[in-house]
């Protein structure tokens, strides 16, 4: 079985710096890799995806992560944080076969303050 | 297009209700799935359904089921209805297949008193 591991419940930055939400998985097969963002009160919105065409993954909004497989890691990063970047963070992994069946992390809130 | 919506958007019901909440897919995607947030975590993973066939369902009891239509929208029905069963119910569609993305609606918010 898959899981995913989001190291941080609650992160802090300042308006401008350096963003990083991290995620370690555990998959038997070759995994595909998701970060998904939520806005309070809203679904969720995907950021980015790794299916292992490129390590790294860039996303919307400024967001990109990169796949280690020999750390089994999948962190996000953003170079500059944004009041508009204030939100919950999750990384979920899926496998062949399994479709639309995600595995999510239990989520990484983001507070970005001036 | 319109993206995957979901309804209601919010709803109370009572210890031992019955809930029915509804899911419209992105036009073109085949798979839909269910998953429960409940406060504070992360989405749980209920039922996946492709072409109208349930392909997945994870560790939730039997009061929890769901069906697809042939117009591939679908339904999560809740039977006896428990105060931990309030949270949000998100739904999200795919073309199906690993490695698709999967696009999720702005779910429905229930809560049981």
């Amino acid at each position: 079985a898959q899981s995913v591991t989001q190291l941080g419940s609650h992160v802090s930055v300042s308006e401008g710096a350096l963003v990083l939400l991290r995620c370690n998985y555990s998959s038997s097969v070759p995994p595909y890799l998701f970060w998904y963002v939520q806005y309070p009160n809203q679904g969720l919105q995907l950021l980015l995806k790794y299916t292992s065409a490129a390590t790294l993954v860039k996303g919307i909004n400024g967001f990109e992560a990169e796949f280690k497989k020999s750390e089994t890691s999948f962190h996000l990063t953003k170079p500059s944080a944004h009041m508009r970047d204030a939100a919950e963070y999750f990384c979920a992994v899926s496998i062949t076969g399994t479709a639309s069946k995600l595995t999510f992390g239990t989520g990484t809130r983001l507070q970005v303050t001036l | 297009d319109a993206g995957v919506t979901q309804s209601p958007t919010h709803l109370i019901k009572t210890r031992g209700q019955q809930v029915t909440l509804r899911c419209s897919p992105i036009s073109g995607h085949k798979s839909v799935s269910w998953y429960q947030q409940v406060l504070g975590q992360g989405p749980q993973f209920i039922f996946q359904y492709y072409e109208k066939e349930e392909r997945g369902r994870g560790n939730f009891p039997d009061r929890f089921s769901a069906r697809q239509f042939p117009n591939y929208s679908s339904e999560l029905n809740v039977n006896a209805l428990l105060l931990g069963d309030s949270a949000l119910y998100l739904c999200a569609s795919s073309q199906g297949g690993g490695g698709n993305t999967i696009y999720f609606g702005e779910g429905s918010w229930l809560t049981v008193v």
